[in-house]
């Protein structure tokens, strides 16, 4: 099982915004990631450290932590993000990682 | 542009054992750790295995410890694991990812596009 807790799915209408989390005490020593992944396709990483996007991700992407939860923000959703998201950190023993069960993010 | 591509899946029996490689380029692969992620049909991801750039230290997932083992060529750039007594649970895509760092315990990407590995008799 995951030491990392994500809702299965949630929705957004287009253009509104959409927070999606992950619970699990190591966030409280760990920052997490953050990946999309589209049917498919390869995971794509949106979201690494306190909040920082690699080259290429939209600034509409957003990450941030309070306490044992850390939160991937959506800013004016698009159809394009309509994808599973999965968040990721160590575990608490530090040695070794684990990802949150994803959540379907749908865009309507 | 960093590019990794995974080889070697295939079907296989249980019990039995594949080699999966990694092939990478668009940086400096001695510098990085690199490690290796699967995904079972339909399933969420599950981190396997990491190693860091000078092979120095690795990590296992409690999944495959004592079956699989990562390990790094610099010379070819490459990145493989060994997966012995295979069981069905191990089917899965495998991706191979790089590290942002020199160390395994850093967080990872980008990644390939995987190669799928069925265990199945």
């Amino acid at each position: 099982s995951s030491e990392l807790t994500q809702d299965p799915a949630v929705s957004v209408a287009l253009g509104q915004t959409v927070r999606i989390t992950c619970q699990g005490d190591s966030l409280r020593s760990f920052y997490a990631s953050w990946y999309q992944q589209k049917p498919g396709q390869a995971p794509v990483l949106v979201i690494y450290g306190k909040n920082n996007r690699p080259s290429g991700i939209p600034d509409r992407f957003s990450g941030s932590r309070s306490g044992n939860t850390t939160s991937l923000t959506i800013t004016g959703a698009q159809a394009e993000d309509e994808a599973d998201y999965y968040c990721n950190s160590r575990d608490s023993s530090g040695y070794h990682w684990v990802f949150g069960g994803g959540t379907k993010l749908t865009v309507l | 542009e960093v590019q990794l591509v995974e080889s070697g899946g295939g079907l296989v029996q249980p019990g039995r054992s594949l080699r999966l490689s990694c092939a990478a380029s668009g940086f400096t692969f001695n510098d990085y750790a690199m490690h290796w992620v699967r995904q079972a049909p339909g399933k969420g991801l599950e981190w396997v295995s990491g190693i860091n750039w000078n092979s120095g230290n690795m990590g296992y997932a409690d999944s495959v410890k004592g079956r699989f083992t990562i390990s790094r060529d610099s010379a070819k750039n490459s990145l493989s694991l060994q997966m012995n007594s295979l069981r069905a649970e191990d089917t899965a895509v495998y991706y191979c990812a790089k590290g942002s760092g020199s160390s395994w315990l850093d967080w990872f990407g980008p990644w390939g596009q995987g190669t799928l590995v069925t265990v199945s008799s």
